[in-house]
């Protein structure tokens, strides 16, 4: 069974850092891309960064490029989102979803997600 | 870059068919076959119910269809449940920018 399970949000102040991760198990993690998608109380999904099965390419949102990193290990399993110069209009629910397609590529298309964890950013 | 398009809410009876549009531009919607749709649940997390405009993963119930014109998606639910209360959203590839864009999600009421 595909599971996914992020940690690492919390409450954190305007313009500071922070590293959410994601455990996966239940398939070959090295062999799918994986997302990140937020969603803000009430409001709808927004993909925010995306990284290739081997790590190699990565993809950010116009909203989130040069402040916030995706990285993984595929040897841990595990997915990263560093997040830095937090802003308000950042604070959401943060997903990790698993690309649809087995191999290299990102599709953007997520077939299966973690619960989310949930980021603040309030003085 | 801007969100696609989706109506706030529709609503129907059980039994009947909806359709939800998905307007983009010549950009991201018009330009690729990359449209994908997710249910969200009331408290749950979305789900995939298509990809590549009109493929639906396994597991997912042949009621729901997709399909493109132009720079309009549509998602097409038939024989309408209790259980497809929900909201629904539309994604699509984009290319340079923001990679995939999100629709800004459409509540389905079933009367």
């Amino acid at each position: 069974e595909v599971q996914l399970v992020e940690s690492g949000g919390g409450l954190v102040q305007p313009g500071g850092s922070l590293r959410l991760s994601c455990a996966a198990s239940g398939f070959n993690f090295g062999n799918y891309a994986m997302n990140w998608v937020r969603q803000a109380p009430g409001k709808g999904l927004e993909w925010v960064s995306g990284i290739s099965a081997s790590g190699g390419g990565t993809r950010y949102a116009d909203s989130v490029k040069g402040r916030f990193t995706i990285s993984r290990d595929n040897f841990k399993n595990m997915l990263y989102l560093q997040m830095s110069t937090l802003r308000v209009e950042d604070a959401a629910l943060y997903y990790c979803a698993k690309d649809l397609h087995f191999g290299q590529q990102l599709s953007y298309y997520c077939d299966y997600w973690g619960q989310g964890t949930l980021v603040t950013v309030s003085s | 870059q801007s969100a696609l398009t989706q109506p706030a809410s529709v609503s129907g009876s059980p039994g009947q068919s909806i359709t939800i549009s998905c307007t983009g531009t010549s950009s991201d919607v018009g330009a690729y076959g990359y449209v994908s749709w997710y249910q969200q649940l009331p408290g749950k997390v979305p789900k995939l119910l298509i990809y590549d405009v009109s493929n639906r993963p396994s597991g997912v119930s042949i009621r729901f269809s997709g399909s493109k014109s132009g720079n309009t998606a549509s998602l097409t639910i038939s024989g309408l449940q209790a259980e497809d209360e929900a909201d629904y959203y539309c994604s699509s590839d984009a290319g340079s920018g923001t990679p995939v864009l999100f629709g800004g999600g459409t509540k389905l009421t079933v009367l």
